[in-house]
């Protein structure tokens, strides 16, 4: 169990670019999840995925913000066009079924 | 969502009990109550979870009311690494939604 990986850590970029970031969950883990999280907030859901199906998504989540999850293992979040307000920290988590998700430490996004 | 309610702030002595309470007066039949804590820098990460009965972990124990209106997580010797946001969760298994609903949680301090 290596748990959940996030790449990268930071990103620092300028609004008006597209963005990616990157999640490998804990092998074996079918269900994976994306949240948001601003300074002095709780993380709040983005989307989730069961195996390569994207089965939930929230209000939060715009037409600039894509999730992708070929092959039921990586995942992947891009946001296109990136505002001001998309500054914040991007969590990803998975779980097998019947156990409590596991999160990564994060992708922290800056926008210039 | 069903909503918990958890102070803002509190403070402990290392080494000395901690008991963090969660209100959730409108909790139903199929929530379960999960908790998770975040320290600095990291993403969330499980602590415990129950439905009815109180529960113990190597983390912490989880004392839940007779008629599941609050909950209380309690550390059972506090140390410096516990210094953490602890977020008391709702959950219904039964709801169809994967997502965790995260408040404000509780910011825990730890004097040494």
């Amino acid at each position: 169990d290596t748990g959940v990986s996030q790449n990268p850590r930071h990103k620092i970029t300028k609004r008006g670019q597209n963005v990616t970031f990157r999640c490998d969950p804990i092998s074996e883990h079918n269900r994976l999840y994306w949240y948001r999280q601003t300074l002095g907030q709780g993380p709040e859901f983005l989307t989730y995925f069961q195996n390569e199906a994207q089965l939930e998504k929230s209000r939060l989540l715009s037409d600039r913000f894509s999730a992708e999850r070929p092959k039921g293992s990586f995942s992947t979040l891009e946001i296109q066009r990136t505002e001001q307000g998309d500054s914040a920290m991007y969590l990803c988590a998975s779980r097998q079924a019947n156990q409590p998700q596991h999160f990564g430490d994060g992708t922290r996004l800056s926008i210039l | 969502d069903a909503k918990t309610t958890q102070p803002n702030s509190m403070e402990s002595n290392e080494e000395e009990p901690v008991h963090l309470p969660c209100n959730h007066s409108t909790i139903s039949g199929t929530d379960y109550i999960h908790w998770y804590r975040q320290l600095p820098s990291q993403g969330p990460e499980y602590v415990i979870h129950g439905l009815t009965s109180n529960v113990n972990n190597r983390m912490a124990s989880l004392a839940i009311a007779e008629d599941r209106k609050s909950s209380t997580l309690i550390l059972h010797r506090a140390t410096l690494r516990d210094a953490a946001v602890y977020y008391c969760i709702l959950r219904d298994v039964q709801g169809g939604s994967e997502k965790l609903v995260f408040g404000k949680g509780t910011k825990l301090t730890v004097n040494p």
